[in-house]
């Protein structure tokens, strides 16, 4: 696709329910990042990737929260026992292998609501 | 802990003036910025950047200015258009690390006819 595919646009789950979250990625791109934007905040990073590893989930809030990306392209964040604080929406984006930022391209996120 | 700040949460400015959107950072380390904009139901799309080895970078009606010593830094539009109403983002990023951006809380703008 043109651009970084995100699904589904809008869950609703009830507390206690695991969620997981889809990121297509643009073709060839080798960085993707997880982010959650809460109501009326920035995006705070959750998670990087490199290809296929996991470089980075310092921001990943709880041990109920997972990500991975097993063969380097499509990615899934897996949200367990979900809670009420884990209402967001979660934005993943991918980069080419060079660049800075201005490379990061951004899904349309998947707005999370936890009842 | 707010490493990036935006202090104002919106802006109304009159179409055809000047929006000056403004940033301001605590962490030394950070020395590359950025500048993000987004519509709703959309994700955030790059605008403008700036290493912290300059302190200006103009891109047609957008301007970035980098004051380091004051930790802050400031997007100019002109002429401000309908089209730029959205909320703007400012983001920052240590070069050393090059994982994961930083986030203010970002501000409204509305351009007004």
């Amino acid at each position: 696709g043109a651009g970084v595919s995100q699904s589904p646009r809008y869950k609703v789950a009830k507390r206690g329910q695991d969620v997981a979250l889809r990121c297509d990625p643009i073709s060839g791109h080798v960085s993707l990042f997880w982010y959650q934007q809460a109501l009326g905040q920035g995006p705070e990073f959750l998670t990087y990737f490199q290809n296929e590893a996991q470089l980075d989930k310092s921001g990943l809030p709880s041990d109920r929260f997972f990500a991975e990306r097993p063969e380097g392209s499509v990615s899934t964040l897996k949200i367990q026992r979900t809670q009420q604080e884990d209402s967001a929406v979660y934005l993943c984006a991918s980069s080419p292998p060079v660049g800075l930022g201005e490379k990061l391209f951004f899904g349309s996120g998947t707005q999370l609501s936890v009842l | 802990d707010q490493q990036v700040k935006q202090n104002s949460p919106s802006l109304s400015v009159q179409e055809g003036r000047i929006s000056i959107l403004n940033c301001d950072y605590t962490n030394s380390m950070f020395d590359y910025f950025l500048w993000y904009k987004k519509y709703p139901a959309e994700g955030p799309t790059f605008l403008i950047s700036i290493s912290s080895i300059k302190d200006k970078n103009e891109d047609g009606r957008f301007t970035v200015f980098l004051n380091k010593s004051a930790k802050h830094l400031s997007l100019h539009i002109v002429p401000s258009q309908p089209g730029d109403s959205a909320v703007y983002f400012c983001a920052a990023l240590n070069t050393g690390t090059a994982s994961k951006l930083t986030f203010g809380t970002g501000t409204r703008l509305q351009v007004t006819l």
